[in-house]
């Protein structure tokens, strides 16, 4: 079946660091792709996605491009800040029936 | 507009009691998705409702069970507890039409003792 798979964290970065998260699927059919954040004590929110191969979500200045002959959906920051961490959450989700398949998520600590 | 709500926010119950969660979706969203989280991991989908009706389900036992209202909102239901069933439960809406991004609740922490 359909499965999504993330690097482990936790992640630590310094302040104004580079980011990426990887993120790889299998899929049988053409999913959109999206990226969700989990801030502590808070629910789901979604933070980009993409819906066909070659797209880029983009939001609050994070950055993800579908990459279909890769089957990736990199997640990436140019300059991260203390108020970024929190849990990503990458995941897919079939056209026909639009059940979002999770990965394990990706715990984010940005030190000042 | 309100977004997804979810009551009640915590819950201790004990092993082979029942549960009932409520979500309310978003204003205008007419699909409802629950999903469990249990700690450390990604959410698992559980079943998804619309038109009152369950149209998808995860695996998950029959103890899990749920209803849609005419007003789209939602119950989820959980019998028999068991100690693993200690989870977030998320509740997330979406509109059919279009089928548009799903929108997540803060979640009902469930612990079983």
């Amino acid at each position: 079946g359909d499965s999504v798979t993330q690097m482990e964290g936790p992640v630590t970065l310094s302040e104004e660091a580079f980011l990426t998260i990887n993120c790889t699927y299998t899929a049988t059919g053409y999913p959109s792709l999206f990226w969700y954040v989990q801030y502590p004590g808070e629910g789901l929110q979604l933070l980009l996605k993409a819906t066909k191969a070659d797209d880029k979500g983009s939001n609050k200045g994070f950055e993800a491009t579908y990459r279909k002959e890769t089957t990736s959906f990199h997640l990436e920051k140019g300059s991260v800040q203390v108020s970024d961490s929190a849990v990503y959450f990458c995941a897919l989700s079939d056209r026909s029936n639009y059940q979002l398949i999770w990965g394990a998520g990706t715990k984010l600590i940005i030190k000042p | 507009d309100a977004g997804v709500t979810q009551s009640p926010t915590h819950l201790i119950k004990t092993r082979g009691q029942q549960v009932t969660l409520r979500c309310s979706p978003k204003s205008g969203h007419d699909t409802v998705s629950w999903y469990q989280q249990a700690l450390g991991q990604g959410p698992q989908f559980i079943f998804q409702y619309y038109e009152e009706e369950e149209r998808q389900r995860g695996n998950f036992p029959d103890r899990f069970s749920g209803h849609q209202f005419p007003n789209y909102s939602s119950e989820l239901n959980v019998n028999a507890l068991l100690l693993g069933d200690s989870a977030l439960y998320l509740c997330a809406s979406s509109l059919e039409v279009g089928r548009t991004e799903a929108f997540f609740g803060q979640g009902t922490r469930l612990t079983v003792v």
